[in-house]
């Protein structure tokens, strides 16, 4: 059974912490995504990552910024959280030669205070 | 940039009524896949398809590629208050593995 797992379901940290947010895949893929999900906004591309080491700017990367020094584990880095990151964070992987669907993790909420 | 328009955005109907949303884009895909997410927790792949004029069943969920592949149905019979959630339909991986999500329709269905 494939895996996509999000190190927490729920985060309440305050305003100018340092947040991680870790996904791990067990699935030995090749993309992984990182998405945040709002209501009436849908699902917006946060960044993308197609190789360890390797990242690509999504729709919003503006506040945030991405580490993969393995290929199984995909982080996302709030620098200085702010309100206005409160959201729905959601991991997902793909395989690039087999196959298009993403898998997703179980999404993180995060509230920033 | 290939966009994904769904609708309708919500809806709500009874117990044991049946439903048809959509998923519309100009541009052609070669696959469209449909995911369902629960409140408070990630998409779920249902299914994908592939070929123009393709359907596809999932028990009570029928699923439809248009012939063009332009365009997608999920049609729902009897519906039942566990098929509750967000369905999304999405287009292939573009460039470096990038997804178009459509923005997705809410159905609540009320025992």
């Amino acid at each position: 059974d494939v895996k996509v797992t999000q190190s927490s379901r729920y985060l309440v940290k305050r305003t100018g912490e340092k947040v991680f947010l870790e996904c791990v895949q067990d699935m030995d893929h090749e993309n992984m995504f990182w998405y945040r999900q709002d209501p009436g906004l849908g699902l917006r591309l946060i960044y993308f990552s197609y190789d360890v080491k390797m990242k690509e700017k999504g729709d919003i990367p503006e506040g945030y910024s991405v580490s993969r020094e393995k290929k199984e584990r995909f982080s996302l880095i709030l620098e200085s959280a702010s309100t206005n990151q409160t959201s729905m964070y959601l991991c997902a992987s793909s395989s690039f030669y087999r196959g298009t669907e993403a898998f997703f993790g179980q999404g993180t909420r995060l509230t920033v205070v | 940039t290939q966009l994904l328009e769904q609708s309708p955005q919500f809806l709500s109907i009874q117990e044991g009524e049946n439903l048809t949303v959509y998923c519309n884009s100009s541009s052609v895909f070669s696959s469209l896949q449909w995911y369902r997410q629960e409140p408070g927790e990630g998409p779920v792949l249902l299914v994908t398809v592939v070929t123009g004029g393709e359907v596809k069943k999932l028990k009570r969920l029928t699923f439809q590629f248009g012939d063009a592949r332009k365009d997608s149905s999920l049609h729902i019979t009897a519906a039942q208050p566990g098929d509750t959630g967000l369905y999304l339909c999405a287009g292939p991986p573009t460039n470096a593995g990038k997804s178009t999500f459509g923005d997705g329709t809410t159905l609540t269905v009320k025992p």
